[in-house]
């Protein structure tokens, strides 16, 4: 069964880190981008950031940018999100989606075909 | 950026009737390699998105037949033939032709 599996969501502090994980299974994940999509509570989704199926081309929405980092680590089937710098509007659910087609070193971006259920970032003092 | 939006933003509909949501973008969504990156997810209450259709008109696998997609350039329609109470959700057409991707804000289905 083709599954993805978030962790590492939680409450933080304003200008404080955390790291999101999703962990994969039931295809072959290197051939495949991956995406992370937020949704702030009551809100609609954002596209967040992307990466290439050999993790050598990254992608960040001007939101996160400078301050979130997507990478992946293919011999163990999972994606990454570190955050840094948090602030309060990106409370939110967090969701790693795979893409539909095919991805080596560049990614074209397809349909988001698999979601995981989400882990919950909560940034407040 | 490729601003998307969608109408209605709500569409209560009687069971068994059909619905259909329009979904428009700023710029036009054909590629340089031919094809249009255009797809709808459906959210259903306290669930993650589902993908329905992509690159305009084609169903994902599962998807029932009663769900189709249609359009071209910067216009775009989903239509449910006849909508079923687990049809009830949000409804958000996605961009995939350029970075950064981008949603609709979301149509609201639910039952009169």
């Amino acid at each position: 069964e083709v599954q993805l599996v978030e962790s590492g969501g939680g409450l933080v502090q304003p200008g404080g880190s955390l790291r999101l994980s999703c962990a994969a299974s039931g295809f072959t994940f290197s051939s495949y981008a991956m995406n992370w999509v937020r949704q702030a509570p009551g809100k609609g989704l954002e596209w967040v950031s992307a990466i290439s199926g050999s993790g050598f081309s990254t992608y960040y929405a001007d939101s996160v940018k400078g301050r979130f980092t997507i990478s992946r680590d293919n011999s163990k089937n999972t994606l990454y999100l570190q955050m840094d710098g948090l602030r309060a509007e990106d409370t939110a659910v967090f969701y790693c989606a795979k893409d539909a087609g095919y991805s080596s070193g560049w990614y074209n971006p397809d349909a988001f075909d698999i979601w995981g259920q989400g882990t919950m970032v909560t940034v407040s003092s | 950026d490729i601003v998307m939006t969608q109408t209605p933003l709500s569409s209560p509909v009687t069971l068994g009737q059909p619905a259909s949501i329009s979904c428009r973008s700023s710029q036009s969504l054909a590629h340089s390699d031919g094809n249009t990156y255009l797809s709808w997810l459906q959210q259903r209450p306290g669930q993650p998105p589902r993908l329905l259709i992509y690159k305009i008109s084609n169903r994902y696998s599962g998807v029932p037949d009663r769900f189709s997609g249609s359009g071209a350039g910067t216009d775009f329609t989903l239509k449910i033939s006849r909508v079923e109470a687990e049809d009830v959700g949000v409804y958000y057409c996605m961009q995939a032709t350029q970075f950064p991707l981008t949603f609709g804000p979301g149509t609201k289905v639910d039952i009169k």
